[in-house]
């Protein structure tokens, strides 16, 4: 069975910096590209960031570029985003998920997490 | 980037009847090279992840029941739910993976 479970989230001040890992089973990690998706409260889901299976093709979001890093662990089955320079508009619920096919960075998703929430707050 | 437009905005549909959500890319998302859209339909209930309910344009994923269908090519797309049973009722989403970035409609809400 596929499981994707994210963790990291929580409250963290204007400027800070959070670092959000997801836990990926019941498939062949390395083969797949990996996905961060967001969504505010009460609005749509915004694509974040991708990364391929090797690593060697990684995207962003033009609104995070230079702020949040993904990178992944294929040993550990685990993908990361680091999350620096928080705004409060970056407060949302961030979900992991695996690339079923992916053009050129751009993914559909068919197995995702529960998400975790970040509060950006003084 | 490609635009993606969803109507309406929400719906509100009896039990048994058809549930009809649009989608409109901002440019074509299909590939010439091997005649395929690039356009998945999530369905989303409150407190859960999406769901993937729809690849290419078409393709209803495994175990997805057979009341949701869609279709639709190049610009204009529609995901249609043939006889709206309660546990439909839930926020739908479109979303290109033709050209990075990968982007989403705004969402349908289809209620009872």
């Amino acid at each position: 069975e596929v499981q994707v479970v994210e963790s990291g989230g929580g409250l963290v001040k204007p400027g800070g910096s959070l670092r959000l890992s997801c836990a990926a089973s019941g498939f062949t990690f390395s083969s797949y590209s990996m996905t961060w998706v967001r969504q505010a409260p009460g609005k749509g889901l915004e694509w974040v960031s991708s990364i391929s299976g090797s690593s060697t093709y990684i995207y962003y979001a033009d609104s995070m570029k230079g702020r949040f890093t993904i990178s992944r662990d294929n040993a550990k089955n685990s993908v990361y985003l680091q999350l620096n320079s928080l705004r409060a508009e970056d407060t949302a619920v961030y979900y992991c998920a695996r690339g079923d096919y992916c053009s050129g960075g751009s993914c559909y998703m068919n197995y995702w997490g529960q998400g975790t929430l970040v509060t950006v707050s003084s | 980037d490609i635009v993606m437009t969803q109507s309406p905005d929400s719906l509100a549909v009896s039990l048994g009847e058809r549930a009809t959500i649009n989608c409109k890319s901002s440019q074509s998302v299909i590939y010439s090279s091997n005649n395929k859209n690039y356009l998945a339909w999530y369905q989303q209930k409150p407190g859960q992840p999406p769901k993937l309910l729809i690849s290419w344009a078409s393709t209803r994923e495994s175990g997805v029941p057979d009341r949701f269908s869609a279709s639709g090519s190049g610009t204009e797309f529609t995901l249609t739910i043939s006889s709206l049973q309660a546990e439909d009722v839930a926020v739908y989403y479109c979303q290109q993976y033709h050209s990075p970035p990968p982007t989403f409609g705004p969402g349908t809400k289809v209620e009872i």
